[in-house]
């Protein structure tokens, strides 16, 4: 059963739109974490955070931004999405038993 | 930079064998150490977790050690399925904090 949870799951924009992917945990974990990821390649780390109003860029430059105004909810913004953001963003929360995922977010920019 | 390197990337085996998936890391100063499986298009599952301080962990058929001082992890499957076919993953820690993920392991067990 799932405690983090993404949605959408899967999502279809044409470029120029503005779209916010949701990450929720019910774990009451501090530390929240996105990384995006191309088919069968590896992930990488683009936004963190280790608390409310902590938000941090990752390894990966990316032109997503993200807010931490409650400690349950991490969403991922675009504010103006493009062919180039075509890939799955994975959401994650750790705590002193490691780390657990979300489902991920496909996102498909036409 | 942290690095963490799987071998192989890829394996292929006969349902019913056991095998051994690796994965190896710089420092051996490490917080804790994951690892994880992913089926295409999917996020990660948590396999098993081994704390600094412990040698290995096990759940069900899988088998986790870690040896600090050679900067060596191994993920050892016992009579592999083919429900067992997946992307397997080493992440480390050093702080608690961000995971260093490995690029992985992509497992197929034939029927």
């Amino acid at each position: 059963e799932a405690d983090i949870y993404q949605t959408p799951r899967y999502l279809v924009i044409g470029t120029g739109k503005k779209i916010t992917l949701e990450c929720s945990q019910t774990m009451g974990h501090d530390k929240m974490y996105w990384y995006q990821q191309d088919p069968g390649m590896e992930l990488h780390l683009i936004h963190y955070s280790y608390g409310v109003n902590s938000t941090e860029k990752g390894d990966l430059s990316s032109e997503s931004t993200v807010s931490r105004i409650r400690t349950e909810h991490f969403p991922l913004t675009l504010e103006s999405a493009r062919p180039s953001h075509t890939s799955q963003y994975l959401c994650a929360s750790s705590a002193h038993n490691g780390y657990t995922f979300g489902s991920g977010t496909r996102l498909t920019v036409v | 930079k942290q690095e963490v390197t799987q071998i192989p990337a890829a394996l292929s085996v006969p349902e019913g064998e056991n095998l051994v998936l690796n994965c190896s890391f710089t420092d051996s100063a490490i917080y804790n150490l994951q690892w994880f499986r992913q089926d295409p298009g999917k996020g990660l599952t948590s396999l098993l977790l081994i704390q600094s301080s412990q040698r290995e962990q096990t759940s069900g058929r899988l088998n986790a050690s870690l040896d600090k001082s050679s900067g060596r992890s191994t993920l050892y499957i016992a009579a592999s399925q083919p429900g067992d076919s997946a992307t397997y993953l080493c992440a480390v820690t050093y702080t608690g904090n961000q995971f260093y993920f490995g690029t992985g392991t992509s497992l197929t067990v034939i029927p």
